[in-house]
C-alpha cells in the first residue's frame, strides 16, 4: 500500500496569515503516461464528511474559493491557504488514487490563534 | 446535484455483522465506482474499497478482505456495505463516497460524500 504521511500534525495560525500542510507519498503517484498527480486534498470539518478542495494535485474543485491552491509532483505536495479565514478550521487530509487502496494521510488540524 | 443518502445508526453486538446502505440520487449511478471509507472516533480515514455497479465488481483493502463485502443494487441506485464478526475495533462512522470519473474508473478522488452512519459495536 502507498503510506501518506503529512506534516504537521497541527497548525495554529492567526486570521490572514498563510499556511502550508504538506504531504509525502511512499512512492510516486505521478501517472508517466499523462503527466498527472493521482493526489487530492479533503476539509473536514466536526460532525461533517470530507469535502473535496483539490485534486489532480492542483486543480481546485468548482466552488472551492482560490486562497486554496495546491502544489507539488511526484512524492511530496503541499496545500496551501493563503490567508487564513475562521471559516477554515478543519481537519486537512491528503489521498492518492493512483492504485488501490486510496489511501490518505494521518490529517492535519488548522486551528485560528 | 448528486446526493448519497446513507441508512441510519446501528448498535451491534461483537461477533455480529452490520450492513449500511447509500443510496445515490442525481447522478447515473452504474458507471461510477462508489467507494467506502471509515473513521473511529477521534481518528483519521481508512479506505475500506469499493465497487464498479455497471460490473457489480467490489475491490477491497486487504486489511478488510473477506470480512467486507461491498455489494450494489442498480435498480434502486444503492449500494450496500456488510461487515462480519464486528468487534469494539469497528466502532466507527462509515461513509460512501463517489468517484468522480465515469465509465467505473476508479482512478479519480471522492467527488460527493454521503452523510456517515455511525456504528456502535458494544456488549
Amino acid at each position: 500500500d502507498i503510506v501518506m504521511t503529512q506534516s504537521p500534525d497541527s497548525l495554529t495560525l492567526s486570521l490572514g496569515e498563510r499556511a502550508a500542510i504538506n504531504c509525502n507519498s511512499s512512492q510516486t503517484v505521478l501517472y508517466s503516461s499523462n503527466n498527472k498527480n493521482y493526489l487530492a486534498w479533503y476539509q473536514q470539518k466536526p460532525g461533517q464528511p470530507p469535502k473535496l478542495l483539490i485534486y489532480w494535485a492542483s486543480t481546485r474543485e468548482s466552488g472551492v474559493p482560490d486562497r486554496f491552491s495546491g502544489s507539488g509532483s511526484g512524492t511530496d505536495f503541499t496545500l496551501t491557504i493563503s490567508s487564513l479565514q475562521a471559516e477554515d478550521v478543519a481537519i486537512y487530509y491528503c489521498q492518492q488514487y493512483y492504485t488501490p487502496p486510496m489511501t490518505f494521510g494521518q490529517g492535519t488540524k488548522v486551528e485560528i490563534k | 446535484q448528486v446526493q448519497l443518502v446513507q441508512s441510519g445508526t446501528e448498535v451491534k453486538k461483537p461477533g455480529s455483522s452490520v450492513k449500511v446502505s447509500c443510496k445515490a440520487s442525481g447522478g447515473t449511478f452504474s458507471s461510477n465506482v462508489i467507494s467506502w471509507v471509515r473513521q473511529a472516533p477521534g481518528q483519521g480515514l481508512e479506505y475500506l474499497g469499493g465497487i464498479i455497479p455497471i460490473l457489480g465488481t467490489a475491490n477491497y483493502a486487504q486489511s478488510f478482505q473477506g470480512r467486507v463485502t461491498i455489494t450494489a443494487d442498480r435498480s434502486t441506485s444503492t449500494a450496500y456495505m456488510e461487515m462480519s464478526s464486528l468487534t469494539s475495533e469497528d466502532t466507527a462512522v462509515y461513509y460512501c463516497a463517489r468517484v468522480m470519473g465515469g465509465a467505473g474508473s476508479p482512478y479519480y478522488p471522492f467527488d460527493y460524500w454521503g452523510q456517515g452512519t455511525l456504528v456502535t459495536v458494544s456488549s
